[in-house]
């Protein structure tokens, strides 16, 4: 079935610094998510993002957080500067319609904030 | 790898009526969570279980490790209730997160 590609699996960074999340989303999905899950606790949705967009973000979506894809590439997550608290496994989610479609998920990146 | 089997993928319902959907795995799971996709395509949790039953209004699920399932039942259905459904659940040895498919729940008058 449709894959959603998420580069790299596992990624290590000291506080403080830059990271940048990729999302490689199914070829002709239109809508994208990101969501948060720190260890032993449930998943956490972040934001939506939809023709260039965000349409939705929650509380834990902070000002350190952007998203974009552009030009139709990678569909990312930045954080700049990480925190401590930052360190989770980021899904990436996407679907071809905002409504009942169904989301196919990415296998995560898990972020290591030291 | 693990693997997570959601039933059914599309269900209808009447208003005031119920069911249950039913998530399989074919390893042991350390916990499952259940959500439902809203208007704007967010994951909504329901519900994030590590072991036994939780109950929130008409929603109801149920996760037993041992014989690896979930379920969430659907009491008294109302029109609101309708969207998508996805279960999701942890692996044991790796925490990988693993989803369901989804179940499109339609609720008519």
């Amino acid at each position: 079935g449709p894959k959603v590609l998420q580069i790299p699996s596992h990624q290590i960074i000291d506080m403080g610094q830059m990271v940048t999340l990729n999302c490689d989303p199914v070829s002709n999905h239109l809508y994208f998510y990101w969501y948060k899950q720190i260890l032993g606790q449930q998943m956490e949705f972040l934001v939506n993002f939809y023709n260039g967009k965000v349409m939705e973000k929650s509380k834990l979506f902070k000002d350190q957080f952007s998203v974009e894809r552009p030009d139709g590439s990678y569909f990312t997550l930045k954080i700049q500067p990480t925190a401590l608290e930052d360190s989770a496994v980021y899904f990436c989610a996407s679907s071809s319609g905002g409504g009942a479609e169904t989301l196919y998920f990415g296998s995560g990146t898990r972020l290591t904030v030291l | 790898g693990d693997q997570v089997e959601q039933s059914p993928s599309a269900l209808s319902l009447h208003e005031g009526t119920g069911s249950a959907l039913r998530c399989n795995f074919t390893t042991t799971m350390r916990a499952v969570q259940w959500f439902r996709k809203n208007s704007r395509g967010s994951l909504i949790n329901l519900f994030y279980l590590a072991s036994g039953t939780k109950e929130n209004g008409r929603l109801k699920s149920a996760f037993d490790s041992k014989e690896r399932y979930s379920t969430l039942h659907i009491r008294d259905a109302q029109l609101e209730d309708s969207g998508t459904y996805f279960c999701a659940a942890e692996g044991t040895n790796t925490g990988k997160l693993t989803f369901g498919d989804g179940t499109v729940l339609t609720v008519k008058p």
